[in-house]
């Protein structure tokens, strides 16, 4: 597709179930981040790729989050046993550009809705 | 480390009248300065950036922002307000060489009134 797409776009989970985020960003994009964003707040950076090398993961707020993006395209995150504090939108983007080049755009997906009851 | 403030989480103004949304920026280094808009239920959207070229930036929908290194802000303008406008701006820093590109504010929500 043209854009970064995200799914699902809305998921409830309940306290504790583990919930999978899948992310696909534009073709031909190298560079990945997860961002986190509660409600009424502005995204938080969880993580990055490079291609299929993590490169930061310095974001994810504990180790109950993963994410991973084996064959450097479709990506990942993860989160286990989720609490009512990881309630927010996880908002994927990409870029075509390595990190560092000169303010390359990063395109963001519509995000994943999470609530957990 | 850098950050970003937007004073104002909310500002109404007047369909017509002009939009200031307001930034300023902490950086050790000289940064590349961004602002998004995200519409309800939607991701975001690249309105504008500043990489150290022009100082006054630009971007979509009429809006420009123009940075101002000596009052370390990049506040965002539009001469005249259309309804469509509304919705919630990001500001955002990115320090070049950095992995996590960008770092936000969080948010200023745009109304317009008719």
């Amino acid at each position: 597709g043209a854009g970064v797409s995200q799914s699902p776009r809305y998921k409830v989970a309940k306290r504790g179930q583990d919930v999978a985020l899948r992310c696909d960003p534009i073709s031909g994009h190298v560079s990945l981040f997860w961002y986190q964003q509660a409600l009424g707040q502005g995204p938080e950076f969880l993580t990055y790729f490079q291609n299929e090398a993590q490169l930061d993961k310095s974001g994810l707020p504990s180790d109950r989050f993963f994410a991973e993006r084996p064959e450097g395209s479709v990506s990942t995150l993860k989160i286990q046993r989720t609490q009512q504090e990881d309630s927010a939108v996880y908002l994927c983007a990409s870029s075509l550009a390595l990190q560092g080049s000169s303010g390359n755009t990063i395109y963001f997906g519509e995000g994943s809705w999470l609530t957990v009851v | 480390a850098q950050s970003v403030t937007q004073l104002g989480s909310h500002v109404s103004v007047s369909e017509g009248a002009l939009v200031l949304l307001r930034c300023n920026y902490s950086s050790s280094v000289p940064p590349y300065l961004f602002w998004y808009v995200q519409y309800p239920n939607q991701g975001l959207q690249l309105l504008l950036k500043y990489t150290s070229a022009a100082t006054l930036v630009k971007g979509i929908n009429g809006f420009e922002a123009e940075f101002k290194k000596s009052e370390t802000s990049f506040h965002l303008t539009k001469p005249s307000a259309h309804m469509s406008d509304a919705a919630e701006y990001f500001c955002a820093v990115s320090v070049p060489g950095s992995a996590r590109q960008l770092t936000f504010g969080s948010g200023t929500q745009l109304t317009v009134l008719p």
